[in-house]
This record gives structure tokens, sequence and C-alpha cells, in this order.
């Protein structure tokens, strides 16, 4: 079974720009999650999206959206990128509505030039 | 506000030792709990789940429930080098709550 997977590995941006990440979750799971960690902090939670809704958000400014697409896939954009959005950025899947863990891709390392 | 606490560490233990985190949870209607693995630079992996009160085993890994008390507790045994990471616990109750993580180095 094919875990989630998250493109690109690595994103380099400069101030100002607008960067898109890829999220493709497990086979079968329908809700996805997005995830902010800087450099030595926790995680931080940005999204959820579940059949194609978003079910909440994290305390983030309204630049930070996304979608998910019915095939369950989902993309995260960051408009007019700041310095401080440099960051490992994590996208989980899991079958909502079970108390069921997530399970994480490897995650886009997001640098801002 | 909905809260899952961890000591931040670094919690040191030497190798052949046991290892013990803890984490406390604030939602009295929190269901299932996890325990996931972080190394460094990496995205967390899950290690254990834990869904009822008592104890669960997996190889060298203990995690323990006990709701009464609110207390979720990861046991590593024969701890090796390559156990150092964070380990994050987290809690469910319809969404998932994180704890900040324990740091854990394990000295050859």
């Amino acid at each position: 079974e094919a875990g989630v997977t998250q493109s690109p590995t690595h994103l380099i941006k400069t101030r100002g720009q607008q960067a898109t990440l890829r999220c493709s979750p497990i086979s079968g799971h329908t809700s996805v999650y997005w995830y902010q960690q800087a450099l030595g902090l926790g995680l931080q939670f940005l999204l959820w999206y579940d059949e194609g809704e978003e079910r909440n958000r994290g305390n983030f400014p309204p630049r930070f959206s996304g979608r998910q697409f019915p095939n369950y896939s989902s993309e995260l954009n960051v408009n007019a990128l700041e310095l401080e959005d440099s960051a490992l950025y994590l996208c989980a899947s899991n079958l909502q509505g079970r108390n069921q863990p997530q399970h994480f891709g490897d995650g886009t390392r997001l640098s801002i030039l | 506000q909905k809260e899952v606490e961890q000591n931040s560490g670094p919690l040191s233990v030497p190798e052949g030792a046991i290892a013990s985190l803890n984490c406390t949870y604030s939602d009295r209607g929190s269901q299932s709990f996890f325990w996931y693995r972080q190394y460094s630079g990496k995205s967390p992996e899950l290690i254990m789940s834990i869904y009822s009160n008592g104890d669960k085993e997996d190889g060298r890994f203990t995690a323990q429930l006990n709701k009464a008390s609110q207390y979720v507790s990861l046991l590593i045994r024969d701890s090796q080098p390559s156990d150092s990471a964070t380990y994050l616990c987290a809690a469910i109750n319809y969404q998932l709550i994180w704890g900040a993580g324990t740091k854990l180095i394990i000295k050859p």
C-alpha cells in the first residue's frame, strides 16, 4: 500500500511569491491534514479537509489556503511568501470518523530567500 | 482549550536502560491516543496506538493509558542509540490534539 506522497520535496521561493504544495493521501483515506513545522519547533496545525470540505483551520493568516479534490488529493497554497514561512510542511491522512491515527508524508521543505 | 502536555526534555537515558515518556491530556472525551517518533528533519512516524485503559506492548515499546488520571506513557525497553528522537503524544476526540514532544537522547 502506497503511503502519503507529497511534492515537491524541496521548494525555494523569494519573498512575495506564491507556493503550491501537493499531497496524495493513502488510498481509501478521505481526510487530509496540513501542518507547518519550523526548524526545531513542534507541529502547527494548518488545515483539515474531509470529503472536499474544509473542516477546521489553525491560527494562520488567510494567505494560507488550500483545497481537496474529488480524488481526495489536496493542495496547500501560500501567497505573499514571507521569510518566516520557511519550514517543513507536512501532509497527513486518515480514515475520518473512526478516531484513527494520522499517517504522514515525507514533507515539503519550503525555503524563502 | 484542549491540550496535550509533555515535558520537552531532553531526557537522557543510558543505552540498555528503560526510557519512560509521559503525557497528560485535558479533554476527558478523548477516545484514542497515539505515540509518534520523529527524527530530526523527518516526518512523524506512528509507533503505538492505545484505545483502552491498561498496557499495550509491541516489541520493546509499551504504551500505558490511565483515563481516570488523564495520563498516557510510553516505555522503551533496552534503549538503543537509534531510539534518540523526539516523541510526540497525541489524543483524539473528533480532532487530533498534539503535544509539543519530548526529546529523548540515548547515551552509548
